[in-house]
């Protein structure tokens, strides 16, 4: 299966600071997903983005599939964006796999 | 409209029982899926549903089953409960089996003592 790989494993950032988000994948895909897990555990999805670049508000995100990466960018990060961010691409087998996510914590 | 509903929320269960976890999807979309997070990792895929069939499972055991129902909505049964089963279990629903955006319930949080 498709091996996922996010970092950095941990993220600490001053409220208003900029931060990218990385995931790299092994295997080519036709769907990858960005989600936001709050401390609740409830899984919002972000982006749905198998290629390209899309733009939703602070956030953004680039998928380059042939160099097997996706970026999220957070601007003017707020202490709302804390929480664990979880790329999942899919392939094939339409099923996604999660990465490990990234633990993002805004600081006041 | 009203989101991916699961319940219950919260449940503990005993070492060798059986559970039995409930999802709604959202109106119109016609594939479930099942996944299972574990305390500090990110979710695994259990399984896929689309019009009541299956069309993925994951790497769980036979203990681990899971059905559509005609108007879309889903079980997940646990048989012989261990303790390792104790874990948020998410289910998500998309318009169809294809791959497009995915949108999570709240989940189930089970724990086994």
């Amino acid at each position: 299966g498709i091996q996922v790989e996010q970092s950095p494993p941990d993220l600490i950032l001053q409220e208003g600071a900029n931060s990218t988000l990385r995931c790299n994948f092994s295997d080519s895909v036709n769907n990858l997903q960005w989600f936001h897990q709050n401390p609740w555990g409830q899984l919002i999805n972000l982006f749905y983005i198998p290629s390209g670049t899309k733009q939703n508000g602070r956030l953004s995100a680039t998928t380059v599939a042939t160099e097997r990466y996706s970026l999220l960018y957070i601007s003017s990060s707020q202490t709302t964006d804390s929480g664990v961010y979880f790329c999942a691409p899919s392939g094939s087998a339409r099923q996604l796999t999660f990465g490990s996510g990234t633990q993002l914590t805004v600081l006041p | 409209d009203a989101g991916v509903t699961q319940s219950p929320t919260h449940l503990i269960k005993t070492r060798g029982q059986q559970v039995t976890l409930r999802c709604s999807p959202i109106s119109g979309h016609k594939s479930v899926s099942w996944y299972q997070q574990v305390l500090g990792q990110g979710p695994q895929f259990i399984f896929q549903y689309y019009e009541k069939e299956e069309r993925g499972r994951g790497n769980f055991p036979d203990r681990f089953s899971a059905r559509q129902f005609p108007n879309y909505s889903s079980e997940l049964n646990v048989n012989a409960l261990l303790l390792g089963d104790s874990a948020l279990y998410l289910c998500a629903s998309s318009r169809d089996s294809s791959g497009n955006t995915i949108y999570f319930g709240e989940g189930s949080w089970l724990t086994v003592v």
